[in-house]
């Protein structure tokens, strides 16, 4: 099956500065990649998602990219903020209606 | 996006009972749905994978006599943990994905702070 693995388990940053998590996956069947966002206690929240036919995709301060080759995927925030504060979990799936298998996740910290 | 809502969000039960989770999905048809445990400060683990009509496909190392899983609507999935110790106590998470045929998002329920006692 899938193993998706993610680095750092933890990350901190300065107020401003950019944020860079990683992923890789085993299954090269796998085509649909969404990155999500976890505040203690609450459920994920997608942030962004990508799909096997494109490389990068960017929303506003959010971007990811993909690269097929080398199975890996990469979650990068510009201008970081407090807000930003939580744990990312990337994930990886092979579409329609399959399941999600999830990184291990990375506990983002925006110092002021 | 779409709502899915899960209930309850916080339950705390006696060891030897069985505890019920409901997952609905509220604006869409959830062809599948998917039941995740998450320990403190770690991943979502995957415990079993509910298409409507059909039996739940169980991950392995999951009890599926512990853990019933029924997908009796394309809207309502229940999670039942029988005989509930206190190592069942985690978060337990729903998600639900549309049509089968389209590389969709998952949205996720709330989740339910289960503690046995």
């Amino acid at each position: 099956g899938e193993n998706v693995e993610q680095h750092p388990s933890t990350l901190s940053v300065q107020e401003g500065d950019s944020a860079v998590i990683k992923c890789t996956y085993s299954d090269s069947a796998s085509n649909y990649f969404p990155w999500y966002k976890q505040e203690l206690g609450k459920r994920p929240q997608l942030i962004i998602d990508i799909r096997s036919n494109v490389g990068e995709k960017k929303d506003q301060r959010i971007a990811v990219t993909l690269n097929k080759t080398a199975k890996h995927f990469s979650l990068h925030i510009t201008e970081t903020q407090p807000e930003d504060s939580a744990v990312y979990f990337c994930a990886a799936s092979m579409g329609g209606g399959n399941k999600l298998t999830f990184g291990t996740g990375t506990q983002l910290k925006v110092e002021l | 996006g779409a709502v899915v809502s899960q209930h309850p969000s916080r339950v705390i039960c006696k060891s030897g009972t069985s505890v019920k989770i409901e997952c609905r999905s509220l604006d869409f048809q959830a062809t599948t749905m998917f039941w995740y445990r998450q320990f403190p400060k770690q991943s979502l683990m995957l415990m079993a994978t509910s298409n409507e009509g059909s039996k739940a496909t169980y991950e392995q190392g999951v009890e599926k006599d512990k853990f019933l899983i029924n997908h009796a609507s394309l809207t309502l999935s229940t999670l039942t943990v029988t005989s509930a110790h206190p190592e069942d106590s985690s978060f337990y998470i729903c998600s639900a994905r549309g049509d089968a045929r389209m590389n969709t998002e998952a949205f996720f329920g709330q989740g339910t702070r289960l503690t046995v006692v």
